[in-house]
């Protein structure tokens, strides 16, 4: 199994500053495989970023993810308002197919 | 626009099953697999298994193998999901999840909440 580990696990900061969250992989993960997902308080998981590169539909272009092999980013270049969320890293691989990571919180600072 | 409708939260007794509706709309059903993911309080989301509507076939992770059953009425447009033999640790928000390339998930239910208590 695929462990995903993310850091921090709580990160604060204020509106238009810069966020760098980290996905660390137990194992090499191809870069089509990974995905991050935006998750706020009492709704559903939404894609964010899919192929570790690519936006999803709909998703600001201050959202970029990065990364190879076990080190995955997600970047949020100046924060808004309703960014302050939960985000989980997921990849795609072997038994079990789909895992997640355990989430950074995005809180304001 | 693409929308995935979960049915509403349940209480259930221990050694009792449960059994979650998805109905999907905006799309064509058949050509989308589904997927099943829960997320128990302060733990990480967690695959469960997804069913290929088109045909039924379904996988389950090794770890919900046995116990999970994934099912779809096509006529309906809804994929079912029930887990037996419900045990404290199956509390959770249960997900269903459109499957986009095999690979990641998009668009979400908004969830259902499933209390197993004595």
């Amino acid at each position: 199994e695929i462990v995903l580990t993310q850091s921090p696990g709580t990160l604060s900061l204020s509106p238009g500053e810069r966020a760098t969250l980290s996905c660390r992989a137990s194992q090499s993960v191809s870069s089509s495989y990974l995905a991050w997902y935006q998750q706020k308080p009492g709704q559903a998981p939404r894609l964010l970023i899919f192929g570790a590169y690519s936006r999803a539909t709909g998703i600001p272009d201050r959202f970029s993810g990065s990364g190879s092999g076990t080190d995955f980013t997600l970047t949020i270049s100046r924060l808004e308002p309703e960014d302050f969320a939960v985000y989980y890293c997921q990849q795609y691989g072997s038994s079990p197919p789909y895992t997640f990571g355990q989430g950074t919180k995005l809180e304001i600072k | 626009q693409v929308q995935l409708v979960q049915s509403g939260a349940e209480v259930k007794k221990p050694g009792a099953s449960v059994k979650v509706s998805c109905k999907a709309s905006g799309y064509t059903f058949t050509n989308y697999p589904l997927h099943w993911v829960r997320q128990a309080p302060g733990q990480r989301l967690e695959w469960m298994g997804w069913i290929n509507a088109g045909n039924g076939k379904t996988k389950y992770s090794q770890k919900f193998q046995g116990r999970v059953t994934i099912t779809r009425d096509t006529s309906a447009r809804i994929v079912y999901m029930e887990v037996s033999r419900l045990r404290s640790e199956d509390t959770a928000v249960y997900y269903c999840a459109r499957d986009q390339r095999s690979v990641w998930f998009d668009p979400w239910g908004q969830g259902t909440l499933v209390t197993v208590s004595s």
